[in-house]
């Protein structure tokens, strides 16, 4: 079964604005990584935590991740219009399993 | 690098028949594929994972005679949708790996719709 729930399931702001999405799974992990999604179209990756680091950048991105709680957060700074779009978190593990399970996304929308 | 294609982007077909989805990494050899299943506003459900020369592996629930699944080389993976219906109808998205299988490379998806 698909692990991994996420909110808010879609956020509405405006530019210039900062987006916070969380993230929540059940399973230990060896990373977890957050993807963008524009409408009808494939995945582009963000950005990939690993279970021993708390926190990420990469440029407006920060990703925090907190092992205890099982929970990761996302933080776009400083929106577009262009970040609209879905964005999904997905845990992996390695050790037989080595698959990605993704959760079920936020939709995010960003308004002139 | 790390370019992941998929043919076609978009199919239609009448119910009853089989469709096939092709899934190639054009610029690395993928020792390993996986095709995902996502419904309108939803997230992507693994549907398998596919070892080049070896029988695909089916996540619970998804039916193997369904979706066919073959990794004849290290840079294609084929999904035949067999006897299509509309519930089959959905976005279909594959990925491949080849140094570790944490990093993923994703196609751009294929768009079924079944009438």
């Amino acid at each position: 079964s698909q692990q991994g729930e996420e909110d808010p399931q879609a956020l509405s702001i405006q530019e210039g604005e900062n987006a916070t999405m969380n993230c929540s799974y059940k399973t230990s992990i060896n990373n977890l990584q957050w993807y963008r999604q524009n409408s009808g179209r494939g995945l582009v990756h963000l950005i990939l935590i690993r279970s021993n680091e708390r926190e990420k950048h990469s440029g407006r991105l920060r990703v925090t991740l907190d092992t205890s709680k099982k929970s990761s957060s996302l933080l776009i700074t400083a929106s577009r219009a262009a970040d609209t779009a879905s964005y999904f978190c997905a845990t992996f593990r390695s050790g037989g399993y080595n698959k990605l399970i993704f959760g079920a996304g936020t939709r995010l929308a960003v308004h002139p | 690098g790390a370019v992941v294609s998929q043919h076609p982007s978009r199919v239609i077909c009448k119910s009853g028949t089989s469709v096939k989805i092709e899934c190639r990494s054009l610029d690395f050899q993928a020792t390993t594929m996986f095709w995902y299943r996502q419904f309108p506003k939803q997230s992507l459900m693994l549907m398998a994972t596919s070892n080049e020369g070896s029988k695909a592996t089916y996540e619970q629930g998804v039916e193997k005679d369904k979706f066919l699944i073959n990794h004849a080389s290290l840079t294609l993976s084929t999904l035949t949708v067999t006897s299509a219906h509309p519930e089959d109808s959905s976005f279909y998205i594959c990925s491949a790996t080849f140094t570790d299988q944490e990093t993923q490379y994703f196609g751009p998806g294929t768009r079924l719709l079944v009438l």
